[in-house]
């Protein structure tokens, strides 16, 4: 089946840097994935779509400055979380379109941590 | 109003027994409806999903749709503690692309 995979699966940066996340579609190529944030025993809240070759879309509150998203080919998107702060820490999920009938397969995830 | 209603649980079913699922959502312009188990610390992983009214089976696990309810379920049938997670129900709009956008989940819990 599709595998969507992410890297780092953990870590930890200090408060003020910036961190890169990876999403990779291994066996498809996906126009479209989705970056979503996790907080402890709550539901994922879609962050942004990202889109092969144009800007991604945010949505309401997430802001654009602080989590760059770039979807450089039809098979890596990545999240840059720059000058981290501990609010920040929590787990974050990319999803990519493709696949049977366009199903959405989530990747690994990727926690975060800010000390 | 949520977008996308799920009791939160836990919801306790014993060993070989069948738990019961249950997901309402409010726009009746949702299209696809989706079906995620979460264990804790990982990412959700693609049980089912369904289109049309009706049931869908695939091996132990059946989806119910009722677009006039506006309600999805999920039966899972003979019941084994590696069931035990989290349950997610997401939808997608039509005209939304392939957004997809998630109920706080239900917590199972399957006992010996």
């Amino acid at each position: 089946g599709a595998v969507v995979s992410q890297h780092p699966s953990r870590v930890i940066c200090k408060s003020g840097t910036s961190v890169k996340i990876e999403c990779r579609s291994l066996d498809f190529q996906a126009t479209t994935m989705f970056w979503y944030r996790q907080f402890p025993k709550q539901s994922l809240m879609l962050m942004a779509t990202s889109n092969e070759g144009s800007k991604a879309t945010y949505e309401q509150g997430v802001e654009k400055d602080k989590f760059l998203i770039n979807h450089a080919s039809l098979t890596l998107s990545t999240l840059t979380v720059t000058s981290a702060h501990p609010e920040d820490s929590s787990f974050y999920i990319c999803s990519a379109v493709g696949g049977e009938r366009n199903t959405i397969y989530f990747g690994e995830g990727s926690w975060l941590t800010v000390v | 109003q949520k977008e996308v209603e799920q009791n939160s649980g836990p919801l306790s079913v014993p060993e070989g027994a069948i738990a019961s699922l249950n997901c309402t959502y409010s726009d009746r312009g949702s299209q696809s409806f989706f079906w995620y188990r979460q264990y804790s610390g990982k990412s959700p992983e693609l049980i089912m999903f369904i289109y049309s009214n009706g049931d869908k089976e695939d091996g132990r696990f059946t989806a119910q749709l009722n677009k006039a309810s506006q309600y999805v379920s999920l039966l899972i049938r003979d019941s084994q503690p590696s069931d035990s997670a989290t349950y997610l129900c997401a939808v997608t709009r039509t005209g939304g692309g392939n957004k997809l956008t998630f109920g706080t989940g239900t917590q199972l819990k399957v006992e010996l």
